[in-house]
């Protein structure tokens, strides 16, 4: 299955401020996904990342405040905008290949806001 | 929205003990069933994924159940070890324009006393 490297592991950022976390895979996916895992709780998914278009968010979340990039089949980002304390959770990426089982997912980035 | 509950949030085990942790999912559609262990500071790693044509899957001391009567799904571990204490979560995917975005249980904390 394809190895995930997502980046800053994690971060510690004022309010106001912005986060971008770096996902990078190490062969060619089809589909790269962005979740959301709030403290104690459960992964929520925040948008499918498509390669050379808009990514395609879900219910609750938007662009302005989670704008992801998704240049090549390889490489995504998700920045995390106008940060507020609320915004504090941890972050995973995942890809979803159709040559392997399952979805696969990276160690996660733990943004803290202050 | 659609969702997936686990029955029970926390699981207490004794070492060589068989664990079972149950899973509810609410949407008929969901076609494709994963199994997910989460340890601290990690992101969910796979353990077992089990298709709708099938109603039981055997891996390596896991075995996963899937009743669609009653939309239940369950993981069954056994001679469970003090590196099974994790968090366990199942997730669901409908397929088709869905395919990757997966829709995940509340958790069970699964520790297992030596």
């Amino acid at each position: 299955s394809a190895v995930i490297s997502q980046k800053p592991s994690r971060d510690i950022c004022q309010r106001g401020t912005s986060l971008t976390i770096q996902c990078q895979v190490d062969s060619q996916v089809t589909m790269m996904f962005w979740y959301r895992q709030q403290p104690g709780q459960s992964l929520t998914l925040i948008a499918t990342a498509n390669q050379g278009s808009e990514a395609t968010y879900e219910s609750g979340f938007v662009i302005d405040k989670f704008p992801i990039s998704r240049p090549n089949l390889t490489f995504s980002t998700l920045t995390v905008s106008n940060m507020s304390p609320e915004d504090s959770s941890i972050y995973l990426c995942s890809v979803a290949d159709r040559n392997s089982y399952g979805y696969t997912f990276g160690s996660g980035t733990r943004l803290t806001v202050v | 929205g659609e969702s997936v509950g686990l029955h029970l949030p926390t699981l207490s085990v004794q070492e060589g003990d068989n664990s079972i942790i149950n899973c509810a999912y609410s949407n008929s559609a969901s076609d494709y069933f994963i199994w997910y262990k989460q340890e601290s500071g990690k992101g969910p790693q796979f353990i077992i994924d089990i298709r709708s044509n099938m109603d039981k899957r055997q891996g390596q001391r896991v075995t996963v159940l899937l009743n669609k009567t009653v939309k239940h799904l369950s993981l069954q571990i056994a001679a469970t070890q003090p590196g099974d204490s994790a968090v366990y979560f199942c997730a669901e995917n409908a397929g088709g324009t869905s395919y990757g975005k997966l829709t995940f249980g509340q958790g069970t904390i699964l520790t297992v006393h030596p």
